[in-house]
């Protein structure tokens, strides 16, 4: 079963540019019909979509954060990765990152989660 | 944009006794390609989501039998057939018809 690993620093500052990786395991990140999504829970509240790659490494993004996000792949390293840039304290979330093999099933294999705190 | 409601936001429930949680959407969920993406996810107090639910009625892989999806359209509802204590948390629906929006969940929790 595929498995997935965040990383990245827990506190960043006030417009800076945050970058988390996902490490998945038991599956190569550019199999056939997979796509990669990077969704956050502010705390205390429910779930949002921050966008996906797919397999090919075609992306879409929520249009509320186009204009910050890059999300790309490392097929070398087996690893997806999120840049959010400009961030604020209204960025401060769990971020996760999560794994679907169809879009019936987009967000079927979840990281454990990483905690970021955007803070000076 | 399509917007997803969900009631109760909070569900007090027996231990043993069924459960209901409704979703509704600002919008028809039926997709051009003729599927309704509409997923539930279950996320336990200090735990990733989970998909419980896929495509309205469909269960994910190692989801109990006790989880059902129903409805169409715009209107779609969660049953929990005997409520277990394991089943305490939130849970979101889901569409995917549009870019993925998360309704903003229900609590679940034990009388």
């Amino acid at each position: 079963q595929v498995q997935l690993q965040e990383s990245g620093p827990g506190l960043e500052k006030p417009s800076q540019t945050l970058s988390l990786t996902c490490t998945v395991s038991g599956g190569s990140i550019n199999s056939g019909g997979y796509y990669w999504s990077w969704i956050r829970q502010l705390p205390g509240k429910g779930l949002e979509w921050i966008g996906f790659i797919y397999y090919s490494g075609s992306t879409y993004y929520n249009p509320s954060l186009e204009s910050r996000i890059t999300i790309s792949l490392d097929t070398s390293k087996n690893q997806f990765s999120l840049q959010l840039s400009s961030v604020t304290a209204a960025d401060s979330a769990v971020y996760y990152c999560v794994g679907g093999a169809t879009w019936l099933q987009l967000l079927a294999y979840w990281g454990q989660g990483t905690l970021v705190t955007v803070s000076s | 944009d399509i917007v997803l409601t969900q009631t109760p936001l909070s569900l007090p429930v027996t231990l043993g006794q069924p459960a209901s949680i409704s979703c509704r959407s600002s919008q028809s969920l039926v997709h051009s390609d003729g599927n309704t993406y509409l997923s539930w996810f279950q996320q336990r107090p200090g735990q990733p989501p989970r998909l419980l639910i896929y495509q309205i009625s469909n269960r994910f892989s190692g989801v109990p039998d006790r989880f059902s999806g129903s409805g169409a359209g715009t209107d779609f509802t969660l049953k929990i057939s005997r409520v277990e204590a394991d089943d305490v948390g939130v849970y979101y629906c889901m569409q995917a018809t549009q870019f993925p929006v998360f309704g903003g969940g229900t609590k679940v929790e034990i009388k």
